[in-house]
Formats: structure tokens, sequence, C-alpha cells
């Protein structure tokens, strides 16, 4: 079975400082999908940024990257210029199908 | 906007009663998932739905049961609603064939009492 960790309850940062959040996975799996989500206030699950197993490049998405590393099962999630949008609650997920398994979440407050 | 829509947004029930919640799917999406988030936690798996057979299920007891229609629309049945259902229920749609990401409704909040 896949499992999904977020080791950081709660984050904050300041408007336009850099924050990076953890996530960690386990499988025994191959080939498979990682996904930051969004979910504000308003419930809406939102996509932040896709990775593919295979690929080696880390991807990126305007201010929010990630550091994938396939050996160490790690997935971190780097904003940059964080702004006071980006308040959320931040869910890393993975997949081997089309299942998603979810960790437990980060709350990241951005303050002004 | 995703273009996956959900309904009712929010509904209230009582103990034992039986709900039915409603998605539509994003246009070309043939891939329905549902998931249960309880409060303060990430969303658990329930089911999933392909071209309108149920195609892989967590961790549910069977009063959670759906449906998918011809158009990819789906729902949610609930029989014997526990306390413990009180949930935001979240739709994906994806597009299975290709391995898309999935994309998710606003959710229902269901409150069960």
């Amino acid at each position: 079975a896949q499992t999904v960790t977020q080791s950081q309850p709660e984050m904050s940062v300041q408007e336009a400082e850099t924050v990076t959040l953890s996530c960690t996975y386990d499988t025994s799996e191959s080939n498979y999908y990682l996904f930051w989500y969004k979910q504000p206030p308003s419930r809406q699950m939102i996509l932040v940024i896709r990775q593919e197993a295979y690929k080696q490049q880390n991807a990126t998405e305007n201010r929010f990257s990630v550091n994938f590393q396939k050996a160490a099962k790690s997935f971190s999630l780097k904003i940059s210029d964080s702004q006071l949008g980006d308040t959320a609650m931040y869910f890393c997920a993975f997949t081997s199908g089309s299942r998603l398994t979810f960790g437990e979440g980060t709350q990241l407050t951005v303050n002004p | 906007e995703t273009g996956v829509t959900q309904s009712p947004t929010h509904l209230i029930k009582t103990r034992g009663q039986q709900v039915t919640l409603r998605c539509s799917s994003q246009s070309g999406h043939n891939t329905v998932s549902w998931y249960q988030q309880a409060l303060g936690q990430g969303p658990q798996f329930i089911f999933q739905y392909y071209r309108e057979e149920e195609n892989g299920r967590g961790n549910f007891p069977p009063r959670f049961s759906g449906l998918q229609f011809p158009n990819y629309s789906s729902e949610l049945n609930v029989n014997a609603l526990e306390l413990d259902d009180s949930a935001l229920y979240l739709c994906a749609s994806s597009q299975r064939d290709r391995n898309t990401e999935a994309f998710f409704g606003q959710g229902t909040r269901l409150t069960v009492v």
C-alpha cells in the first residue's frame, strides 16, 4: 500500500519570501505521479504542480517548483515570492493508477 | 473553475437516513472518483467509476455505493447514515486513458446529526 506523509501540520511565511513544504511517500511501484494540491477556504482542491516519476527534471510552474528525490522518496514544494493568496491547505498526493493517496496536509499562512 | 460541479453544496441529515450526492464531470473525462475528507484530514478514496462500472474501492463499507451514467456524471449514495459520515465529499474527474491529473469539484459538506 502507498502512504504519503507530510510532517509539517502548519507553516507560516512572510509575504515575498520563500517557503518549502515537505512530503515523503512510500511505494513499491516504479511508475507513478506525484502532485501538490492547494485547498483554500473555498474547499476546491486546485492542482498546483505535477511530477512524473520517470522524469529526472524537477517540475516548475511559475513561482512553484518541486525537489523530487526518487531514491529518498521525497517530494518537496518550494513557493517563491509568497503571496497572500497562497494561504491555504496544501496536500501532497501520489498515484500509480488513477486512485489518489493524499497526505494529511500542511496549513500554510502567508503574513503581510 | 474546473468544470466539475457537485450538488448540493451543503446538506444536513439525520442519523439513519440515506443521502445522494451528485457530480458532473469535466467535458471529455470518462472517470469519476469520490473522496471523503473529514475535518482537518486529507481526502480518503471511496471508489472510482470508469465507463459506468466501479473500478476500485477504498476501505469503505457497502452502505457507500455509487453510479456512473452514460454522460459520465456520477452519484454517491450513503445508506444508514452515521455521525462519523459527517465530512466534505469531493468528486474528481479525469481521463483514464491519458492518465491526466484529476480535477475536483467544490465538494458537498454533509452534516449528520
